[in-house]
């Protein structure tokens, strides 16, 4: 099936430093790549929805300078917490869209395995 | 704005047990609803997908229904197992080319 490697699995990192998570589809062209965020014992939620080639639509009270989002090739999408603090601490999941015309379908999102970030 | 409620949040079941979870959306125009299991510190498998013209998904002890018209959505674990023990996720889409939105999720411990 339809496999996104994400990386890196796990982070840590100092108080106002960057960190990127990088998300590659690896059998389909992820058209669509959707970063979501989930802290402890909470549920997934969104952050912004990535076209590729085009500039990202963060949800309300996600700031677009702290979370930069790339996505420059159908492979690859990219998000950099920018001066990352201890409150950014959470799991990390992109979701991709196939928007080539595989067998997967748009039908179906694709799920990296996650990244936790941990700021000290 | 979509809202995905799930009850209940948590539930304990002795190991042999049949259960059904539970999953609400306050708006009934969805494209699909996906069931999701996510053990502690992991990533997410997907279990079921129901496509919104579908009523039930079944993958061997588990059964997904649907009832778009109401908003619910229910998961049927049968013969429930400690290795069953996770949490599951319910989440809906509105249209091919958009996020999933996910409810808060069941906690399900299965003791043997």
């Amino acid at each position: 099936g339809a496999v996104v490697s994400q990386h890196p699995s796990w982070v840590i990192c100092k108080s106002g430093t960057s960190v990127k998570i990088e998300c590659r589809s690896l059998d389909f062209q992820a058209t669509t790549m959707f970063w979501y965020r989930q802290f402890p014992k909470q549920s997934l939620m969104l952050m912004a929805t990535s076209n590729e080639g085009s500039k990202a639509t963060y949800e309300q009270g996600v700031e677009k300078d702290k979370f930069l989002i790339n996505h420059a090739s159908l492979t690859l999408s990219t998000l950099t917490v920018t001066s990352a603090h201890p409150e950014d601490s959470s799991f990390y999941i992109c979701s991709a869209r196939d928007g080539g015309q595989g067998v997967f379908g748009a039908n179906v999102l694709t799920f990296g395995a996650g990244s936790r970030l941990t700021v000290l | 704005k979509q809202e995905v409620t799930q009850i209940p949040a948590a539930l304990s079941v002795p190991e042999g047990e049949n259960l059904v979870l539970n999953c609400s959306f306050t708006d009934s125009a969805i494209y699909n609803l996906q069931w999701f299991r996510q053990d502690p510190g992991k990533g997410l498998t997907s279990l079921l997908l129901i496509q919104s013209s579908q009523r039930e998904q079944t993958s061997g002890r588990l059964n997904a229904s649907l009832d778009k018209s109401s908003g619910r959505s229910t998961l049927y674990i049968a013969a429930s197992q400690p290795g069953d023990s996770a949490t599951y996720l319910c989440a809906v889409r509105h249209q091919a080319g958009t996020a999933l939105i996910f409810g808060k999720g069941t906690t399900l411990s299965v003791s043997s």
